[in-house]
């Protein structure tokens, strides 16, 4: 099945900074990555997705890049604020008879210093 | 609109008690998901169920876990003799119409097994 790994664990900038989240999959039928960010006691909610047929999607300070060569995909955050605080998770969807389920890395807490 | 709700928010229980948790996709959402957040950890896929078809149970994690989605819509996920390694949120999304569509989460279960 899938494998998705996520790097760093943690990650702590300073306000106005950019901050890099980094994962690698392991199926190379997956063609769906989204990115989610969760608070304290809240679910994880979506921030930014890609599918296989672009390199790279931006929103505003949000981007992610694909590579789908080597099997890796990030989250770029630019300009960070102290609300940008929270855990981040990528994910990766299959393709093939199990394309709904989301595989997920193990996150990364990212505190935004003011 | 009204997003994803689950209930309880919290429940404590004693080992060996049964639990239900309850969750309410948003309207006119045909698939949901089932998924548990062990501390610490990334989302582990429990269920899915679309629209009429025989649910996906591949990602249960032993015989003592059941789910049900009756009338296609609200969905309860039973834990029977419930373990302290049961202890975790208990995530539930749902998606609009295709495997693919995003998925969108409650605010999951926190649920704690003495």
């Amino acid at each position: 099945g899938e494998n998705v790994e996520q790097h760093p664990s943690t990650l702590s900038v300073q306000e106005g900074d950019s901050a890099v989240i980094k994962c690698t999959y392991s199926d190379s039928a997956s063609n769906y990555f989204p990115w989610y960010k969760q608070e304290l006691g809240k679910g994880p909610q979506l921030i930014i997705d890609i599918r296989s047929n672009v390199g790279e999607k931006k929103d505003q300070r949000i981007a992610v890049t694909l590579n789908k060569t080597a099997k890796h995909f990030s989250l770029h955050i630019t300009e960070t604020q102290p609300e940008d605080s929270a855990v981040y998770f990528c994910a990766a969807q299959g393709g093939g008879g199990s394309n709904y389920k989301l595989t997920f890395g193990k996150g990364t807490l990212l505190t935004v210093n003011p | 609109g009204a997003g994803v709700s689950q209930s309880p928010s919290n429940k404590v229980t004693e080992k060996g008690k049964d639990v239900e948790l309850r969750c309410d996709p948003i309207s006119g959402h045909t698939a949901l998901y089932w998924y548990r957040q062990s501390l610490g950890q990334g989302l582990e896929f429990l269920i899915y169920f679309q629209g009429n078809s025989a649910p996906d149970k591949s990602g249960l994690p032993s015989d003592r876990f059941s789910a049900e989605r009756t009338g296609g819509s609200v969905s309860t996920l039973t834990i029977q003799r419930t373990q302290q390694e049961d202890s975790a949120v208990y995530l539930c999304a749902s998606s609009r119409l295709r495997a693919t569509d995003t998925q969108y989460f409650g605010p999951g279960t926190r649920l704690t097994v003495l």
